[in-house]
């Protein structure tokens, strides 16, 4: 299996900040034949399902906000808030969909400072 | 608009069985991929497995193989999470989530979540 490691486990940004989530796989998770890297993004609540933010490690979601940037390539991703808002409050779970079983990251806890 | 709609909180008795499902709506059930995630309470997201409604082809994650059985009717948009003899350390939310873009890939990422089904398995 594919093992998905995030950094930090938690942490507080103060609104308006920056709120920046690694998370890293224990395999590449890129393609040559479409360039593509096998990662995405989820959100989840407090009391709610996960939602999609970012896939193919880059491209966000219709309807995610901006302040929502998906980076990285091959082994190492970032999920970077650009503005942290109070509703931004929840846990980040990296995914990798590049082999079966698609692992998810541990989660990362994002609060206000 | 697509939905998927899972079925109530359930209480079962360890050693009993169970089948969960997951009516999909507003899309082409037989065309995506459809999975399902087991949380722990207060713990994070484990891929269980996937299956092609079109086809009934299942796939599963090496540490749920054997335990549980993932099927689907197509007729009714309708994919079933099922157990033959539950035990404690099963009690956990199970979500349904289908797949961004439409088969024939595998690998795909989830964009669209059901709300979530609570099984609690105490004596």
């Amino acid at each position: 299996d594919i093992v998905m490691t995030q950094s930090p486990d938690s942490l507080a940004v103060s609104l308006g900040e920056r709120a920046t989530i690694h998370c890293k796989s224990s395999q590449s998770v890129f393609s040559s034949s479409n360039n593509n890297n096998y990662v995405g993004w989820y959100q989840q609540k407090a009391g709610q399902p996960p939602k999609l933010l970012i896939y193919w490690a880059l491209f966000r979601e219709p309807g995610v906000p901006d302040r929502f940037n998906g980076s990285g390539s091959g082994t190492d991703f970032t999920l970077t808030i650009s503005s942290l808002q109070a509703e931004d409050v929840a846990v980040y779970y990296c995914q990798q969909y590049y082999g079966t079983p698609f692992t998810f990251g541990p989660g990362t806890k994002v609060d206000i400072k | 608009e697509m939905q998927l709609v899972q079925s109530g909180a359930v209480v079962k008795k360890p050693g009993e069985s169970l089948k969960i499902s997951c009516q999909g709506s507003g899309y082409t059930f037989t065309s995506y991929w459809i999975g399902w995630v087991r949380q722990l309470p207060g713990k994070g997201l484990e891929w269980m497995g996937i299956i092609y409604p079109g086809y009934a082809d299942a796939r599963y994650s090496p540490s749920f193989q054997g335990q549980v059985t993932i099927s689907a009717d197509k007729s009714i948009n309708t994919a079933y999470l099922q157990w033959s003899s539950l035990k404690a350390s099963d009690t956990a939310m199970y979500y349904c989530a289908k797949h961004r873009s439409p088969a024939p890939g595998l690998s795909e990422i989830f964009d669209l979540w059901g709300q979530g089904t609570m099984v609690t398995v105490s004596s």
